[in-house]
């Protein structure tokens, strides 16, 4: 069955560090692939999508390349900030599920210091 | 404002105590979908609803019912809450591609005793 694999956290950056944080799929066909954010108390936010093989999706100086050879979409900011502080799940979703749902990773949470 | 709105955020109840969560989108979006989140677990499909009268079990959907009698919203309904049902639930909406992503309500923190 289809599945996400999300590194695990917590990870602790201090503020302006490069951040990647690795996301891995398994899926029949062409998933969609999304990273959502959340922050403390709030529900998900979605950061940002690819919708197919080499698409690069960018959103808050926030990077990932749908990578269809290594089945990846990791997730990169090239400096981060404090409040990117939250926790974050990488998503597929395949019109070949017949639910059509979001399959998400387990999470993995940030923590950018000062 | 395009939004999801889930009530309550927050409840606290006992074993066996009928509650009902209501959800409701005003983005004319087709599909629904309730989730639970667990620590470690992610999110998980509890019920998705394609259009009106039309529902279908995720994977987690026992103890849980729906229904979706009008096109904005989609209550969840735990008939006889148990302490395993102790979650943090999301609602959820899209139009119908599996392109297009799936906004979410803020969620509601439920503590079944």
């Amino acid at each position: 069955g289809n599945s996400v694999t999300q590194m695990e956290g917590p990870v602790t950056l201090s503020e302006e560090a490069f951040l990647t944080i690795n996301c891995t799929y398994t899926a029949t066909g062409y998933p969609s692939l999304f990273w959502y954010v959340q922050y403390p108390g709030e529900g998900l936010q979605l950061l940002l999508k690819a919708t197919k093989a080499d698409d690069k999706g960018s959103n808050k100086g926030f990077e990932a390349t749908y990578r269809k050879e290594t089945t990846s979409f990791h997730l990169e900011k090239g400096s981060v900030q404090v409040s990117d502080s939250a926790v974050y799940f990488c998503a597929l979703r395949s019109l070949m599920d017949s639910s059509y749902k979001l399959i998400f990773g387990s999470g993995t949470r940030l923590l950018v210091r000062p | 404002e395009a939004q999801v709105t889930q009530n309550p955020r927050y409840l606290i109840t006992v074993t066996g105590k009928k509650l009902t969560v209501t959800c409701s989108q005003n983005m004319n979006h087709e599909y629904m979908s309730w989730y639970r989140q667990d620590p470690g677990l992610g999110l998980r499909q509890i019920y998705y609803s394609m259009n009106v009268e039309v529902t279908d079990k995720g994977d987690v959907p026992e103890g849980y019912k729906v229904s979706r009698k009008e096109k904005r919203n989609f209550p969840l309904i735990l008939e006889s809450p148990s302490p395993n049902q102790t979650s943090l639930y999301f609602c959820a909406s899209s139009a119908y591609r599996d392109t297009q992503p799936q906004h979410f309500g803020d969620g509601t923190r439920l503590s079944i005793l």
